[in-house]
């Protein structure tokens, strides 16, 4: 049980154009979904907290028009990475947690992104 | 806390060795820690759990251990096996019930 899924896992994207990312919770219903970044060599960094029918909320030096995020379902969280440059290649990571739980998150496999 | 890091360190053991890990946390108002293994190309896997009104938590082969007077945590590892080689992260969670992760170790077996 609790598992959580990303795709896709791994994406190459020419400089401009937007990439979706979505995390989907498969066995349970999740308000509450984030996502962090990770860059090589380093720790998971947070970037917004996805709540269930309402706005996102980012960390601080995130950009929320540069970095969509939609959570439109109880299963499902969307990143989309918009006008993508060579400086957003990074190890995106999704985590979920099921509602009615404060603490547990379950983390997903991750989509690596690279920008030429 | 920030955790950011160019240079992740490293815990090198031999095979059937015990392994601990270390990471000091920074908010003392965290009350709730976590550690994570994650494999190369891989997202976080949940370890082992503990929360601040503990000191001391074991799992199967693991036990977690907390110091709150000089906020410090660690991890053990009993009879290190190759397939534990990961990079290894504790997070805390603080009031807003958010992350915030610590800056790795990677440890390696050697068989």
């Amino acid at each position: 049980g609790a598992v959580v899924s990303q795709h896709p896992s791994w994406v190459i994207c020419k400089s401009g154009t937007s990439v979706k990312i979505e995390c989907r919770s498969l066995d349970f219903q999740a308000t509450t979904m984030f996502w962090y970044r990770q860059f090589p060599k380093q720790s998971l960094m947070l970037m917004a907290t996805s709540n269930e029918g309402s706005k996102a909320t980012y960390e601080q030096g995130v950009e929320k028009d540069k970095f969509l995020i939609n959570h439109a379902s109880l299963t499902l969280s969307t990143l989309t990475v918009t006008s993508a440059h060579p400086e957003d290649s990074s190890f995106y990571i999704c985590s979920a947690r099921a509602t009615g739980n404060q603490e547990t998150q379950y983390f997903g496999p991750g989509t690596r992104l690279l920008v030429l | 806390g920030e955790s950011v890091g160019l240079h992740l360190p490293t815990l090198s053991v031999q095979e059937g060795d015990n392994s601990i890990i270390n990471c000091a946390y920074s908010n003392s108002a965290s009350d709730y820690f976590i550690w994570y293994k994650q494999e190369s190309g891989k997202g976080p896997q949940f370890i082992i759990d503990i929360r601040s009104n503990m000191d001391k938590r074991q799992g199967q082969r693991v036990t977690v251990l907390l110091n709150k007077t000089v906020k410090h945590l660690s991890l053990q590892i009993a009879a290190t096996q190759p397939g534990d080689s990961a990079v290894y992260f504790c997070a805390e969670i603080t009031g807003r019930r958010a992350l915030t992760f610590g800056s790795g170790t990677r440890l390696q077996v050697q068989p």
